[in-house]
């Protein structure tokens, strides 16, 4: 089947703009996980859900991101305001169970100018 | 200190070595993913493992839980594996994945 997808696959934004990216997990899939990549870095946590419910949002900068998974599916990923350092490749993955094999996404890369 | 490190930071090696890349971690972990990253590409998962070995193609993944360390293995290297290889291990109580910075993997034809 369809692996992970993600949407949009470039953003601009203008500073102070808000932003919504999109995770479309494998179906089927009870747990999906949000991390930010800076360039030349390996990604960071952002936060993970188990079906709709967010278990872990420990690794959201600033409480400019938040994220929602209200059908247990697809989620978005909001980043209200963004600030040039918000610019980083946004990576989703799902996984059938929470410690099992992650499966990514290709990745949002946002640029703030 | 980082709780995932990656050596080497970037490896050069001529088709058809042999390459090893490795991985070690300080703290407790239930598994660990190797990952691969093209350039401008998404992350594709290689392996995850959380003891002994296992092997995939050309690519063999070994871990000691003991020594909190792994390694990726590449047999008879090709250009085609120049990527960026990433270890990620699972720390915690909520399915975090700790990620090491990766190393960038480049096969000279």
């Amino acid at each position: 089947g369809a692996g992970v997808s993600q949407s949009p696959r470039y953003k601009v934004a203008k500073r102070g703009q808000d932003v919504a990216l999109r995770c479309d997990p494998i179906s089927g899939h009870v747990s999906l996980f949000w991390y930010q990549q800076a360039l030349g870095q390996g990604p960071e946590f952002l936060t993970y859900f188990q079906n709709e419910a967010q278990l872990d949002k420990s690794g959201l900068p600033s409480d400019r991101f938040f994220a929602e998974r209200p059908e247990g599916s697809v989620s978005t990923l909001k980043i209200q305001r963004t600030q040039q350092e918000d610019s980083a490749v946004y990576l989703c993955a799902s996984s059938f169970a929470g410690s099992g094999e992650q499966y990514f996404g290709p990745g949002t890369r946002l640029t703030v100018t | 200190k980082n709780e995932v490190e990656q050596s080497p930071q970037n490896l050069t090696a001529q088709e058809g070595e042999f390459i090893t890349i490795n991985c070690s971690y300080s703290v407790g972990i239930s598994a660990l993913h190797w990952l691969q990253q093209h350039p401008g590409g998404g992350i594709v998962s290689l392996f995850m493992l959380s003891s002994g070995k296992k092997k995939h193609g050309r690519l063999i993944a070994t871990i000691n839980i003991q020594e909190k360390h792994s390694s990726l293995h590449i047999t008879a290297s090709h250009p085609r594996d120049s990527a960026v290889y990433i270890c990620a291990a699972y720390t915690g109580a909520n399915s975090k994945l700790t990620f090491g910075k990766g190393i960038t993997l480049s096969v000279r034809p």
